[in-house]
């Protein structure tokens, strides 16, 4: 069976500082890793995914994960945030055994001016 | 491209009730999967339509059951609503080829409360 911790269920910061959101997973055979944001009364969107290849991944509004395979983590980084990310993140990930994600329990990112 | 539709947005029942909640896929997919959010579980995936056939399932009792038609439209229903069944269940659809890669693209959700 495969598991998602996000370790921080809140994460305060200010405009313009970096933030990091953390991801470890377990698994015992190959995953594929999401990060989805959820804005409030919205849907799921993706933000990026690792399948293969590079293990640094980045989005179009600036955030980036690292896959590593050793500390089975996926982070979720960006150097300077704006008051309109503070929205929930989800990381997920899908082990090769259908159209299944499996996620994390959010964390909650607030934005403060 | 319209995006992932779900019917109706919010809905109130009471216990012992059932209810059947709608999801219309983006054009030209073929894969449908529900998921329920609630504050406690987070998200769970309940189960995946393709090509109108169940293809994998979540832990959940029988009380929730799926179906997809042959245009991908897919409808998910709860008998005998229970208080915990109060939650957001959101649709997520995908071409559905290549599935353990491919993008879910999720639709803004059905709100269910449960009184």
């Amino acid at each position: 069976a495969q598991s998602v911790t996000q370790l921080d269920s809140q994460v305060p910061v200010f405009e313009e500082a970096p933030v990091e959101l953390r991801c470890n997973y377990s698994s015992s055979v190959s995953v594929y890793l999401f990060w989805y944001v959820q804005y409030p009364n919205q849907g799921l969107q993706l933000l990026l995914k690792y399948l293969s290849g590079s293990t640094l991944v980045e989005s179009i509004n600036g955030f980036e994960a690292e896959f590593n395979k050793s500390q089975t983590s996926f982070h979720l980084r960006k150097p300077s945030v704006h008051i309109s990310d503070t929205a929930e993140y989800f990381c997920a990930v899908n082990n090769n055994a259908g159209n299944m994600l499996t996620f994390g329990g959010g964390t909650r990112l607030m934005v403060k001016p | 491209k319209a995006g992932v539709t779900q019917t109706p947005r919010y809905l109130i029942k009471t216990r012992g009730q059932q209810v059947t909640l709608s999801c219309s896929p983006i054009s030209g997919h073929r894969s449908v999967s529900w998921y329920q959010q609630t504050p406690g579980q987070g998200l769970q995936f309940l189960f995946e339509y393709f090509s109108e056939t169940q293809r994998n399932k979540g832990n959940f009792p029988g009380r929730f059951s799926g179906r997809q038609f042959s245009n991908s439209r897919s409808e998910m229903n709860v008998s005998t609503l229970e208080l915990g069944d109060s939650a957001l269940y959101l649709c997520a659809s995908s071409l559905g080829l290549a599935a353990f890669q491919e993008t879910q693209y999720f639709g803004p959700g059905t709100r269910l409360l449960v009184l």
